[in-house]
């Protein structure tokens, strides 16, 4: 899978949107860009997963540059709540290894009042 | 609908002992793949199971083991425990092989 490069720490006002770059550049055609978050002393969370085409759900937007080299999550209006570390993950789906995630250091988000 | 489930939360053995995590996916989700999380190594693929059949494995010693029974609930044991084994063992399912993870809440060892 290909490896990703994410900014160690960022913070954000509450209400504020908060966007969250990731690079990507070795990715392959046939990977995915994924998106989950972990919110201190809970598993994982799922957020959002996207191919080569933008992609919205009730929690984020998902933003891939036509190249495919990066992408940004985007949480549009943040809260408190939102405090946690987020990880861009790139992998192949439906090839039978899509459990197998690599999990890099992630984006630590601080959102403050 | 009920979420993934992890017994035991918080666990203590002491070196050499083993201990064995149980966990309890969603509903009709039947893979189960677990990880284990450290501060220094961070968030590490164990294994994977699906329909009782182990499909994907980690880079960690044989001393960690895993199962899944028929109804897809799965155990990982980890014998001869050393002080490094200390981490949050954490399990997701997922409806197939391909489908989104869930995780639970995890398992904290402590290993003394």
């Amino acid at each position: 899978d290909a490896k990703t490069t994410q900014p160690t720490s960022m913070d954000c006002a509450e209400g504020r949107a908060a966007n969250l770059p990731c690079n990507h550049s070795t990715i392959s055609g046939n990977e995915y860009v994924y998106w989950y978050r972990q919110i201190h002393s809970q598993g994982p969370q799922y957020i959002i997963h996207g191919l080569k085409n933008n992609e919205t759900n009730e929690m984020a937007s998902l933003i891939i540059t036509e190249d495919r080299k990066s992408s940004t999550l985007i949480l549009p209006h943040a809260t408190l709540r939102d405090t946690a570390v987020y990880y861009c993950i790139v992998r192949v789906a439906y090839s039978g290894t899509a459990s197998k995630l690599t999990f890099g250091t992630g984006t630590r988000l601080q959102v403050t009042l | 609908k009920a979420g993934v489930t992890q017994t035991p939360r918080y666990l203590i053995k002491t070196r050499g002992q083993q201990v064995t995590l149980s966990c309890s996916p969603i509903s009709g989700h039947r893979s189960v793949s677990w990880y284990q999380q450290t501060p220094g190594q961070g968030l590490q693929f164990l294994f994977e199971y699906f329909s009782e059949t182990q499909r994907n494995k980690g880079n960690f010693p044989g001393r960690f083991s895993g199962r899944q029974f028929s109804n897809s609930r799965s155990e990982m044991n980890v014998s001869t425990l050393e002080l490094g084994d200390s981490a949050l063992y954490l399990c997701a399912s997922s409806l197939g092989p391909d489908g989104e993870l869930f995780f639970g809440e995890g398992s904290r060892l402590t290993v003394l």
